[in-house]
């Protein structure tokens, strides 16, 4: 049964640059979570997507968008990178229908803008 | 106001000792309660979920939720090196379907 999987696991980008990140779900869940982890601290949520919408956002800019796809993975994608955008960027998992909602992450992907 | 909070330690603890871990929140409509495990440069790890008052254990772990005093704990018992970690509280916000985190608390088991 394979995990939550996440692409690519390092990137270094330039300011102003573009970046898309990837993720599939675990097997069975149908719901994707996207969050920052800043050196230090804990995860902060970016949005969350589940049937190929988003459906809640946490407190980040419109430079942060992202997308579902009928499999359910998901992409994220931050235009115009700033230096403050480096961090983890963890991707998490979920079956909507059950109760308890437990989240599974996967690896992340840590990106260095330079 | 911080919406969760942890102490950030570190909690130093001997091997074979019981480690106490602590977190309160401040959304009392909070729903669902879960502790997370993160070695240092890999991901966070589910090991505890809770949602009901009082205690939920799972092996060495214990959870428990005082939903009155907005506060969840973890203990672990017969602790272990390999259990050095930051552990990260995390809350399912009332009105959604965000996991709000705390900074986490920085864990060492020592021989």
């Amino acid at each position: 049964d394979a995990g939550v999987t996440q692409s690519p696991t390092h990137l270094i980008k330039t300011r102003g640059q573009q970046v898309t990140l990837r993720c599939s779900p675990k097997s069975g869940h149908d719901t994707v979570s996207w969050y920052q982890q800043a050196l230090g601290q804990g995860p902060q949520f970016i949005f969350q997507y589940y049937e190929e919408e988003e459906r809640q956002r946490g407190n980040f800019p419109d430079r942060f968008s992202g997308h579902q796809f009928p499999n359910y993975s998901s992409e994220l994608n931050v235009n115009a990178l700033l230096l403050g955008d480096s961090a983890l960027y963890l991707c998490a998992s979920t079956e909507t229908s059950r109760a308890s909602y437990e989240q599974y992450f996967g690896p992340g992907t840590r990106l260095t803008v330079t | 106001q911080k919406e969760v909070e942890q102490n950030s330690g570190p909690l130093s603890v001997p091997e074979g000792a019981i480690a106490s871990l602590n977190c309160t929140y401040s959304d009392r409509g909070s729903q669902s309660f879960f502790w997370y495990r993160q070695y240092s440069g890999k991901s966070p790890e589910l090991i505890m979920f809770i949602y009901s008052n009082g205690d939920k254990e799972d092996g060495r772990f214990t959870a428990q939720l005082n939903k009155a005093s907005q506060y969840v704990s973890l203990l672990i018992r017969d602790s272990q090196p390999s259990d050095s970690a930051t552990y990260l509280c995390a809350v399912r916000v009332a009105s959604g379907y965000a996991l709000n985190f705390g900074k986490g608390t920085s864990l060492l088991v020592t021989p």
